[in-house]
């Protein structure tokens, strides 16, 4: 089984729906960061969590909100869809004191 | 200016060949740095850290230069599958967020 997942992998919504996206890993990482990935842009990094009680902000996070439910859990909430968030969404973790990072699977995100 | 720059390519190399990127990274304090490969459509996976003064694994070699301030991928004996994009990746100093680069796409053909 995967160490990092993503829920839901595709999905297609309408300009100015509310979506969730999901992530929950086994790794038992304490940090965990969502980022999005676009054609030409490469990876840019929306919210950054270091613990269940710690969130910050990252380069993009206009248009964009997460929750901590658990040390496993990160979700990214998009509170108003707009097409310009069309993009591929990847979640990731890291351990305490180390850069690497581990990816899931990734979500394809379709506002139309 | 981006943090982290690369030639996005494509490198389209016969296998057998051996193929080398850069990448520049303008944050004098970043401490670590990383190559990722992602192939189409996929998650990005670390492929290698890249401490002070490079290491090897297997057909792989990353160097770091810090007074030039960047960092290389070699790739001896090319592989079909090793056909796929790589990420340059730097750390940023004191935090533990990472700079990604836009890629370098790799084609290894028959």
């Amino acid at each position: 089984d995967a160490d990092v997942t993503q829920t839901p992998r595709n999905r297609i919504t309408k300009t100015g729906k509310r979506i969730m996206l999901e992530c929950s890993q086994t790794k038992g990482h304490d940090r965990m960061y969502w980022y999005r990935q676009d054609p030409g842009l490469g990876l840019r990094l929306i919210y950054y969590s270091f613990d269940v009680k710690d969130i910050n902000k990252g380069e993009i996070s206009d248009g964009y909100s997460v929750s901590r439910q658990a040390q496993a859990k990160f979700s990214l909430s998009l509170e108003s869809a707009i097409p310009n968030q069309t993009a591929l969404y990847f979640c990731a973790t890291s351990a305490d004191s180390t850069y690497e990072q581990y990816f899931g699977p990734g979500t394809r995100l379709t506002v139309t | 200016r981006k943090e982290v720059e690369q030639d996005p390519g494509p490198f389209n190399v016969p296998e057998g060949a051996t193929v080398a990127f850069n990448c520049t990274y303008s944050n004098s304090a970043s401490q670590s740095f990383f190559w990722y490969r992602q192939d189409c459509r996929k998650e990005p996976k670390l492929l290698m850290s890249v401490y002070s003064s490079g290491n090897e694994d297997g057909r792989f070699t990353a160097q770091l230069n810090r007074a030039s301030q960047y960092i290389s991928l070699l790739i001896r004996d090319s592989k079909l599958s090793d056909s796929a994009t790589y990420l340059c990746v730097g750390s940023g100093a004191g935090s533990y967020q990472l700079t990604f680069g836009k890629g370098t796409k790799l084609s290894v053909i028959p």
